[in-house]
């Protein structure tokens, strides 16, 4: 079966620091792989998508940054943190296809200090 | 107009009730609905996908209007571990980069003995 971690579960960072979240899937090949924010009492906002090794799309303009340097692999970054970078970000897979459904990793919950 | 919205609540109902929820989504090429579980300071988890003919799970059951362009989830005799936010997903048309899922912000269910 498939399962997606990520880590840290939890950290707190001052500002301007530097942060590497990491996501992996185990149990398929080449998902979609995706990271998401969720600021405390909204929805969630879709950051980077990726569909393969090296590919990935941001979908809003920002100071993170993602990478995929394997297939099961995703990777979120960021070289100076901000105070509204505090939130909770999900990682999650899909598998290609017009029905595929989302699956989260259990989240890393951010505060930015 | 936002492309995926729901009413965000609270909707407080006492134990044994029934409750329904709404969901309306501006993209009418959209090609599959999903309704997602959310518990608190956790990620979101697949309640259920939404079928074109309705599909039924246990108390909970989920109907797609696309005339109309609206899901709803109907949860029959609610139990306290009900008591969530729900999120409404839906995956848009197929692009070169894959076909996107947009979250609504959610309803929050609270669910009293």
């Amino acid at each position: 079966s498939q399962t997606i971690h990520q880590w840290p579960a939890t950290l707190v960072q001052p500002v301007g620091s530097p942060l590497s979240l990491e996501c992996t899937v185990e149990g398929t090949s080449n998902p979609n792989l995706y990271w998401y924010r969720q600021a405390a009492g909204r929805g969630l906002q879709l950051l980077f998508y990726s569909v393969g090794i090296g590919q990935i799309s941001s979908e809003v303009p920002q100071n993170l940054s993602a990478s995929r340097p394997q297939d099961r692999q995703f990777i979120l970054s960021s070289k100076k943190l901000l105070l509204s970078d505090s939130g909770f970000y999900l990682c999650a897979w899909s598998l290609g296809g017009l029905t595929g459904e989302l699956f989260f990793g259990e989240g890393s919950r951010l505060t930015v200090l | 107009r936002k492309e995926v919205e729901q009413d965000p609540g609270p909707f407080n109902v006492p134990e044994g009730a029934t409750v329904a929820f709404n969901c309306t989504y501006s993209n009418s090429a959209s090609q599959s609905f999903f309704w997602y579980r959310q518990d608190c300071r956790k990620e979101p988890k697949l309640l259920m996908s939404v079928y074109s003919s309705g599909n039924e799970d246990g108390r909970f059951t989920a109907q797609l209007n696309r005339a109309s362009q609206y899901i709803s989830l109907l949860i029959r005799d609610s139990k306290l571990s009900d008591s969530a936010t729900y999120l409404c997903v839906v995956r848009g048309p197929p692009n070169n980069a894959g076909n996107m899922l947009t979250f609504g912000g959610g309803t929050r269910l609270m669910v009293k003995p």
